[in-house]
């Protein structure tokens, strides 16, 4: 039982480049959200989904796009990316007890 | 506008005292409140809960106040043990939404 996985653990892109990040979970939850923690800035949420083919915004989504094909995935995608999107990304699920959100261990990511 | 606030970016006690973490909100629609811990490199992990119809709940070492009129709460950890050493960040919801906003964290430093 691996919990919330997220792929990949580093990356580093150039300015207006595009990437996908995957997180994966196998706890059968049908919430699921992507997080972004800046120093000083805690975490804010992004978009987050409630259920397989629904996806919803949060506090900060411009700038990316999610999918939720699949219950058990979650893509972030960013088209276009900017040194500001520099941060620590965290994907994370729930189930029943909603409150009680499962973390993944976080991708690094750093625009250049 | 911050609407969950942690002021003390740190903090430190000596094993075995009592520490205590608290986090302001501003929100009053705000029905869920949570705290998480957060090792480095880590994704965070859910420590404990507390509904707004409650103003206490314990689990073993770790206790939450919820003061509804002042719109605060508080974590108290009572032995305090070095493992303890983490980042709290508690985090607020409107049950009637799924996002969760998060405070800035607070260090916690339990010296041996």
């Amino acid at each position: 039982n691996a919990g919330v996985t997220q792929t990949p653990k580093f990356r580093v892109l150039k300015t207006g480049q595009s990437m996908t990040l995957l997180c994966a979970q196998d706890m059968n939850h049908e919430y699921m959200y992507w997080y972004r923690q800046d120093p000083g800035m805690g975490l804010r949420l992004i978009h987050y989904s409630v259920g397989e083919g629904t996806t919803a915004k949060g506090e900060v989504p411009d700038g990316y796009n999610v999918s939720r094909l699949k219950k058990q995935n979650f893509l972030l995608g960013l088209e276009s990316a900017a040194p500001s999107q520099t941060s620590v990304y965290f994907c994370a699920s729930s189930g029943t007890r909603v409150y009680e959100q499962y973390f993944g261990p976080g991708t690094r990511l750093t625009v250049t | 506008d911050q609407q969950v606030k942690q002021n003390s970016p740190s903090l430190s006690v000596q094993e075995g005292r009592i520490s205590i973490l608290n986090c302001d909100y501003t929100n009053s629609m705000f029905d869920y409140f949570l705290w998480y811990k957060k090792y480095p490199a880590e994704g965070p992990t859910f420590l404990i809960s507390i509904s707004s119809i409650k103003d206490k709940n314990e689990d073993g070492r770790f206790t939450v106040f919820l003061n509804k009129s002042a719109k605060h709460l508080s974590l108290h950890i009572v032995p305090s043990q070095p493992g303890d050493s983490a980042v709290y960040f508690c985090a607020a919801s409107d049950s009637g939404t799924y996002k969760y906003i998060f405070g800035t964290g607070t260090r916690l430093k339990v010296l041996a």
